[in-house]
């Protein structure tokens, strides 16, 4: 268990400019989830796939952003046209196939964007 | 729907004084719920969670929470604080229905240990 990854951790960007993130989760785990974080707040929700099935967005995701996970292991995070808004720490999680609430969604260590 | 106050966005303590950081939900359906601790830089790290087996909960590295009902809270308590506990804590909120996924997090309370 390598736990939760996401690369790159950093990365500044200009305003307009594409961006793409991504996460690998811990093995055999088939939910992944995708939280933002601002400064001073706490993590919100943004998306989650069980396995390729992207099953929930939020409304805090626009149209300029959009999640992958094609093969069921990995995902992208994709932030088209970035507004100095996005500026945030993007979190993603996994949680084990026991389809359970109470189970324990394990954190990465985020990737923190810059748009200047 | 959930939701979550914690009331003190900063708490100080005194090294080896007692920490309480203080989190009050609201939930339409019996919650989940959660507290998580993040370092600098880092992701978070869950401390404890309340699954409705037992309303005192034990966590790691000594912090336990009480879930009361009545006063839909879920304070978070340590007896004696560390400089290592020094991190930002959040409280968390889920609904304990078959297919909820999602986790609704409070604004996070500093906690700063004074030596």
């Amino acid at each position: 268990d390598t736990g939760v990854s996401q690369d790159p951790r950093h990365k500044i960007t200009k305003r307009g400019q594409n961006v793409t993130f991504r996460c690998d989760p811990i093995s055999e785990h088939n939910r992944l989830y995708w939280y933002r974080q601002t400064l001073g707040q706490g993590p919100e929700f943004l998306t989650y796939f069980q396995n390729e099935a992207q099953l929930e967005k939020s409304r805090l995701l626009s149209d300029r952003f959009s999640a992958e996970r094609p093969k069921g292991s990995f995902s992208t995070l994709e932030i088209q046209r970035t507004e100095q808004g996005d500026s945030a720490m993007y979190l993603c999680a996994s949680r084990h196939r026991d389809s359970v609430p109470h189970n324990e969604q394990f954190f990465g260590p985020g990737t923190r964007l810059t748009v200047l | 729907a959930q939701s979550v106050t914690q009331l003190g966005s900063h708490v100080s303590v005194s090294e080896g004084a007692l920490v309480l950081l203080r989190c009050n939900y609201s939930s339409s359906v019996p919650p989940y719920l959660f507290w998580y601790v993040q370092y600098p830089n880092q992701g978070l790290q869950l401390l404890l969670k309340y699954t409705s087996a037992a309303t005192l909960v034990k966590g790691i590295n000594g912090f336990e929470a009480e879930f009361k009902k009545s006063e839909t809270s879920f304070h978070l308590t340590k007896p004696s604080a560390h400089m290592s506990d020094a991190a930002e804590y959040f409280c968390a909120v889920t609904a304990s229905w078959f297919g909820n996924e999602k986790l609704t997090f409070g604004t996070g309370t500093r906690l700063t240990i004074i030596p």
